[in-house]
């Protein structure tokens, strides 16, 4: 299986921060890599896939790049309703893997 | 738009069969991939395995012994098994789709909490 890493687990910000959040594969994926974010008692959404393209709907601030095994989220200003904890996943091989999470917090 | 809904017993006893159908509505479950992820609480997300439209399955290696993944196209539906449950297996159970290899889950159910104890 191919193991994701993120960091960090979790981050303290105020609104309008600009938070980076970094997603590792344990081998190269290519561009096969998804970011979801969760809120509590929901489910996660999904707000960029192959690494850099939006889902529809999600805002601007949200970006991805990377490829290979190294990718990040940016959010570039954060908003109150971005408090959330993120997930990177990868859809190279299967079985398809998460990370641990990152959860974003309100400083 | 596609909405997916899961149902099933919210308690299972040890060593019993977990059961859950996903209800898919606004689009066709005979097109593109159907997918079961769990998360136990407070922790994060792990795959449990797939059903294509084809009707063959994927599935984890860490739970392929123990799960077995089903399609109804009359009424839209799949489902999960699980067989032999213990309290590892206590999680808020997802199903999602997939569009093709590569695809990433982009419509998820909200989750069903499904609880092993005696």
């Amino acid at each position: 299986d191919i193991q994701m890493t993120q960091s960090p687990s979790s981050l303290s910000a105020s609104v309008g921060d600009r938070v980076t959040i970094t997603c590792r594969a344990s081998q190269s994926i290519s561009s096969f890599l998804n970011w979801f974010q969760q809120k509590p008692g929901k489910a996660p959404q999904l707000l960029i896939y192959a690494a850099s393209s939006f889902q529809s709907g999600v805002p601007s601030r949200f970006s991805g790049s990377g490829s290979g095994t190294d990718f990040t989220l940016t959010i570039s200003s954060l908003q109150p309703e971005d408090f959330a904890t993120y997930y990177c996943q990868q859809s190279y091989s299967t079985p398809p893997t998460f990370g641990g999470g990152t959860k974003v917090e309100i400083k | 738009q596609v909405q997916l809904q899961e149902s099933g017993p919210g308690l299972v006893k040890p060593s019993e069969t977990l059961s859950l159908t996903c209800t898919v509505s606004g689009g066709s479950i005979s097109t593109y991939n159907w997918n079961w992820i769990r998360q136990p609480p407070g922790k994060g997300l792990e795959w449990i395995g797939k059903i294509f439209y084809s009707g063959s399955t994927n599935l984890s290696p860490s739970l392929k012994s123990r799960v077995t993944i089903s399609v109804d196209t009359s009424k839209n539906q799949f489902s999960l098994k699980l067989s032999s449950v213990t309290a590892a297996d206590t999680a808020v159970y997802y199903c999602a789709r997939d569009t093709g290899r590569w695809s990433p889950f982009d419509y998820w159910g909200q989750g069903t909490l499904v609880t092993v104890s005696s």
